[in-house]
């Protein structure tokens, strides 16, 4: 059975401190996905990260792909309290989506 | 990326009735899942829906429980049938796009 570890699974900060959350898996991905979900709503697609060493930015958001492809951070710098919600990662692999256990962010104004 | 509507938005209903949830997506497409999701947590597939064809289900999930219909290629229906306190959850329909997925805005569901 295919695992993708995500951590922490909460964390509640003040608006303006840096934070990172993991996703780490000993399966190699094809792809990793990123989404945000705010209540109410389904999950919507932050970024999709493909290539070993990959890094992309949504401006205050980095996400990296692990050089083998079996892990994937998301980093967001000077957070603020709209970028309150739950974050999910999901690894494509054999057809399937393999989901993380979500981060549920909490930025404190 | 694809558009879904998903109704109902939420829904309290009586234990051993059943509830259809309905998505009807902006364009034509493949395959179509649903997943169920406790608030706060992560997605939990339920099974994926063709076109023409019985749905797939995942472990854990039957038929039965949650028949699923598929009449063409841009809608579907999940049904959970005889509902228990058990039941009460969020349950979401998705496609799949180029790069990513596209969901519904999801049912709330609780089951008095």
């Amino acid at each position: 059975t295919q695992l993708l570890e995500q951590s922490p699974q909460f964390l509640s900060i003040q608006e303006g401190e840096n934070l990172t959350v993991y996703c780490n898996s000993s399966s190699v991905f094809s792809s990793l996905q990123w989404y945000r979900q705010e209540p109410g709503e389904g999950p919507v697609l932050l970024v999709t990260v493909v290539t070993g060493g990959e890094v992309k930015k949504l401006k205050r958001l980095t996400f990296q792909f692990g050089d083998a492809r079996k892990d994937s951070s998301l980093h967001i710098t000077a957070a603020q309290p709209g970028d309150t919600g739950l974050y999910l990662c999901a690894g494509a692999s054999n057809y399937q989506l393999i989901w993380g256990a979500g981060t549920k962010l909490i930025i404190k104004p | 990326s694809a558009v879904i509507s998903q109704k109902p938005s939420r829904d309290i209903c009586q234990r051993g009735t059943s509830l259809t949830i309905q998505c009807q997506v902006d364009s034509q497409v493949t395959m179509m899942f649903w997943y169920r999701q406790q608030p706060g947590q992560s997605l939990t597939l339920i099974a994926t829906a063709n076109q023409g064809s019985e749905a797939t289900y995942e472990s854990g999930f039957v038929i039965d429980k949650f028949p699923i219909s598929r009449p063409n290629l841009t809608f579907s229906t999940l049904t959970v049938s005889n509902m228990s306190p058990e039941d009460s959850s969020i349950y979401l329909c998705s496609v799949e796009g180029v790069v990513g997925y596209t969901f519904g805005s999801g049912t709330r569901l609780t089951v008095v």
